[in-house]
């Protein structure tokens, strides 16, 4: 089964800090993927990254970036949360070649 | 970024009934997928379909891939309480990483 893990399930910060999201999947995928979900939005890309050391813009990178020094491990960063950055963050990968993206269990990001 | 068009936005059904919802879209894809996600949970992934007119079961579980690759269909039979959650319906195109989503239906179900 394919597994992939979020560091914290709920996290509480204060504005103007510096978080860290981390994602591992422990199934040898190449791309990985970070989204945000938010009521009436959806889920909405903010970055990817189709191998080690890669990364492409999502849909709404705006305040965020991506590290991808391993391949087993995607993390997200925020250099200076805001509160409009209080949401769902979901992680997920898949093989490339396959369309099909599985998820980690999200985590629920405030920001005071 | 585009969103796929998912109905019915909710529904509110008795145990023991049938369920049905589909998700169309203005662009063909080559691969349909369908997740459910439990409040406070990442989306899972119930269904794949990979070929135009494809119906797949998983368990009480069907999806159809449509034959114009621009929707596709999940039916859910004999609900239970913990079908209870929001589905989600996904596109994808070969040598594309990106996914298309669905704006999702929510499944409710009355006592």
């Amino acid at each position: 089964d394919v597994k992939v893990t979020q560091s914290s399930r709920y996290l509480v910060k204060r504005t103007g800090e510096k978080v860290f999201l981390e994602c591992v999947q422990d199934m040898d995928h190449e791309n990985m993927f970070w989204y945000r979900q938010d009521p009436g939005l959806g889920l909405r890309l903010i970055y990817f990254s189709y191998d080690v050391k890669m990364k492409e813009k999502g849909d709404i990178p705006e305040g965020y970036s991506v590290s991808r020094e391993k391949k087993e491990r995607f993390s997200l960063i925020l250099e200076s949360a805001s509160t409009n950055q209080t949401s769902m963050y979901l992680c997920a990968s898949r093989k490339s070649s396959y369309n099909e993206q599985f998820f980690g269990p999200g985590t629920r990001l405030t920001v005071l | 970024g585009q969103q796929l068009n998912q109905s019915p936005q909710s529904m509110f059904i008795q145990e023991g009934e049938d369920v049905s919802m589909n998700c169309t879209s203005s662009s063909i894809f080559n691969t349909w997928l369908w997740y459910k996600q439990d409040p406070g949970e990442g989306p899972v992934l119930l269904i794949a379909l990979y070929k135009a007119g494809e119906l797949t079961s998983n368990g009480r579980l069907t999806a159809q891939f449509g034959i114009t690759r621009k929707d596709s269909f999940l039916n859910i039979s004999a609900s239970i309480p913990s079908d209870v959650g929001i589905y989600f319906c996904a596109g994808g195109a070969f040598g594309n990483e990106k996914l298309t989503f669905g704006t999702g239906t929510r499944l409710t179900i009355i006592p």
